[in-house]
């Protein structure tokens, strides 16, 4: 049973970056039919897709993010993360991880953590 | 910028049909978006009900499905129920590599 959990900071202060990990148990984050996504939704808004890694190291940006998003993967500690640099007030929602296969929209995602922007 | 988009919210009876739309602000919705719809209630993360059009999730019951109509994704629900009522995404795959999610619709039952 894949299991996605995320952790970090619980407060990021304004202009600092925030930094979270997501950890995947019941399933190999080397898959090569995976792809390993970070998804965020302010409170009372929508879903925002942030950007997507693969094993390999290659990544996707949502292009209005692309210039302050970092994502990155450990195989070896079966994680990968999230950096996003300069927050302001509107990054302070709640970050999911998730997992989608390949050609699919079917996402698997982490519970979520919501993640304040004060100082 | 691409917009998805999708009906801000939406009532139905108890026992009826509703179908929930997502288009693009330009253009037309094809499966080669792999129209994707995902329910969620207050604090809960979202849980995928229909990929790629029209495939149900593991556990998702028959009454939820998924169809193009028109120039726009739909998800159809039949014979609403109390516990239907929810925010629903849907999620469109722009090519290389880029997603991009609609505002969601709140969806009552009453």
């Amino acid at each position: 049973q894949l299991q996605l959990q995320e952790s970090g900071p619980g407060l990021v202060k304004p202009s600092e970056t925030l930094s979270l990990t997501c950890t995947v148990s019941g399933g190999s984050i080397s898959s090569s039919s995976h792809y390993w996504d970070w998804i965020r939704q302010p409170p009372g808004k929508g879903l925002e897709w942030i950007g997507t890694i693969y094993y390999s190291g290659s990544t996707y940006y949502n292009p209005s993010l692309k210039s302050r998003v970092t994502i990155s993967v450990d195989t070896s500690k079966n994680q990968f993360s999230l950096k996003l640099s300069s927050v302001t007030a509107a990054d302070m929602a709640v970050y999911y991880c998730a997992r989608h296969t390949q050609d699919s929209g079917n996402f698997n995602w982490g519970q979520g953590t919501l993640v304040p922007v004060s100082s | 910028q691409t917009v998805v988009t999708q009906e801000p919210s939406f009532s139905v009876s108890p026992g009826g049909t509703v179908t929930l739309t997502c288009g693009l602000s330009s253009g037309s919705v094809s499966i080669s978006n792999l129209p994707s719809w995902y329910q969620q209630t207050p604090g809960q993360a979202p849980r995928t009900l229909i990929y790629n059009t029209n495939i149900r999730s593991s556990g998702v019951p028959d009454r939820f499905s998924g169809s193009i109509l028109g120039n726009k994704a739909a998800l159809t629900i039949t014979g609403a129920q109390a516990d239907d009522e929810s925010d629903y995404h849907c999620v469109l795959y722009m090519g290389s590599g880029l997603w991009v999610f609609g505002g969601g619709t709140k969806l009552t039952v009453l």
